[in-house]
């Protein structure tokens, strides 16, 4: 049963700590989104790489967002220092070889205080 | 102006009656397009897609696309209370083999579906 898996799942933190969110894609899908989902602003792409290299991070805050993808099984996204409108949702994603179906991750839910 | 748009809700229907969700989008070049249904506190899940002017049926779920209107839509059939769920419009604005499937998404439509 392939799937996409996200850790934490749950993050609460103060704010100024860093937080990193991990992210297994599901073997052999070279692709992987990083999204961010608000209330106020629905699903945003921040970032997404192929095999490995980065594409296209211009969703990203670059001064405290970072994203990498060290080997093929794992994706990371880290905020130092993190704030309270850092607070949301997660999600990793990956698209079939095709790029016309996304699987999301089960995402890891952010709290800033 | 936001690239894909929908209309928020929340969109109330009675069970067994046909709920209709609608999505514009900016880009005319746009080629592919996606409904994603979310349950609450869930990750969005891929239940339709369609690349071609007319309608795309599959079980109690119709999508219809009018690229000359920049216009989609989910229709729903006999809706369940299990239907109840935030639904997603995205679109990708390249063929998917060259963008590798990026996608820009609505703000969702709430859809609750009462017995």
């Amino acid at each position: 049963d392939a799937r996409v898996t996200q850790t934490p799942r749950h993050k609460v933190t103060e704010m100024g700590q860093e937080v990193t969110m991990r992210c297994q894609p599901i073997l052999g899908h070279n692709t992987v989104f990083w999204y961010r989902q608000t209330m106020m602003q629905g699903l945003e792409l921040l970032a997404y790489f192929r095999n490995r290299a980065p594409l296209d991070d211009s969703g990203m805050p670059k001064d405290r967002f970072s994203a990498e993808m060290p080997d093929a099984t794992l994706a990371t996204l880290k905020i130092q220092p993190s704030e309270p409108r850092d607070s949301a949702v997660y999600f990793c994603a990956n698209p079939d070889e095709s790029g016309e179906t996304q699987y999301f991750g089960p995402g890891t839910r952010l709290l800033v205080l | 102006q936001k690239e894909v748009e929908q209309n928020s809700g929340p969109l109330s229907v009675p069970e067994g009656a046909i709920a209709s969700l609608n999505c514009t989008y900016s880009d005319r070049g746009s080629q592919s397009f996606f409904w994603y249904r979310q349950y609450s506190g869930k990750s969005p899940e891929l239940i339709m897609s369609i690349y071609s002017n007319g309608d795309k049926e599959d079980g109690r779920f119709t999508a219809q696309l009018n690229k000359a209107s920049q216009y989609v839509s989910l229709l729903i059939r006999d809706s369940q209370p299990s239907d109840s769920a935030t639904y997603l419009c995205a679109v990708n604005a390249n063929a998917g083999g060259t963008s590798y499937g990026k996608l820009t998404f609505g703000q969702g439509t709430i859809l609750t579906v009462h017995p």
